[in-house]
């Protein structure tokens, strides 16, 4: 089975700071590339997601970094806040294409912690 | 508000007994999950269903059972078969399937077996 390596397991980054969560993929036919939000006690819930015709996409203060060459993907949030502070997951398809129907496969998962 | 409704939240049992974990969605979304939750292993696919009387097994479906008899509902069956059933479950669903058809998931049901 496929698989999608997260890192780092968990994360404390100072208010105002960067945030960086990177993941590793196999499969170089993967068309989707997700980042899922969760709050304690709560379901995940979509944050960014990318696909790999582009480098990078931003929306706020989060953005997708994608190397295609070395199949990583990455998150960055600008100047963190505690509000953020939640663990976060990287996905890709489980098998096939997300396009036509594949599932998706998550990263274990980072804990980030925003101190104020 | 549309959305998925998985309950309880807190359930508990003691082994050897098969519990059925509840998941309603209202979103009209024709694809459901089930994923299974746990530290530091992010979550795994236990079952998904894209129609209704169609499902299909997922990554971890040993010890697991589902019915998809309405769209709205995809309960689970934990059965006494599932060698470590403690976990935080979280159902799913999506509209259909691509790129405009990301995940919503329910706030989860989590289960401790003792």
């Amino acid at each position: 089975q496929q698989q999608v390596k997260q890192s780092p397991q968990s994360l404390i980054v100072q208010k105002g700071g960067i945030s960086i969560i990177n993941c590793a993929y196999e499969n170089t036919a993967f068309d989707y590339f997700p980042w899922y939000q969760q709050f304690p006690g709560k379901g995940p819930a979509l944050l960014i997601a990318i696909r790999p015709d582009v480098s990078e996409k931003k929306e706020g203060r989060f953005t997708i970094s994608f190397n295609k060459s070395a199949k990583q993907f990455s998150l960055h949030i600008m100047d963190s806040q505690p509000g953020d502070s939640a663990t976060y997951f990287c996905a890709a398809p489980r098998n096939g294409l997300y396009n036509q129907g594949g599932k998706l496969i998550f990263g274990q998962g980072t804990e980030l912690s925003v101190k104020p | 508000d549309g959305g998925i409704t998985q309950s309880p939240k807190y359930l508990f049992r003691k082994e050897g007994q098969n519990v059925t974990l509840s998941c309603e969605q209202n979103l009209n979304h024709d694809a459901m999950y089930w994923y299974r939750q746990d530290p530091g292993q992010g979550l795994r696919l236990i079952y998904y269903s894209q129609i209704v009387n169609d499902f299909q097994k997922g990554d971890i479906a040993e010890g697991y059972s589902v019915s998809r008899e309405k769209k709205e509902s995809f309960p689970l069956t934990v059965t006494s078969a599932q060698k470590n059933p403690t976990a935080f479950y979280l159902c799913a669903s999506s509209p259909g399937q691509g790129y405009n058809s990301p995940l919503h998931f329910g706030n989860g049901t989590r289960l401790t077996v003792t």
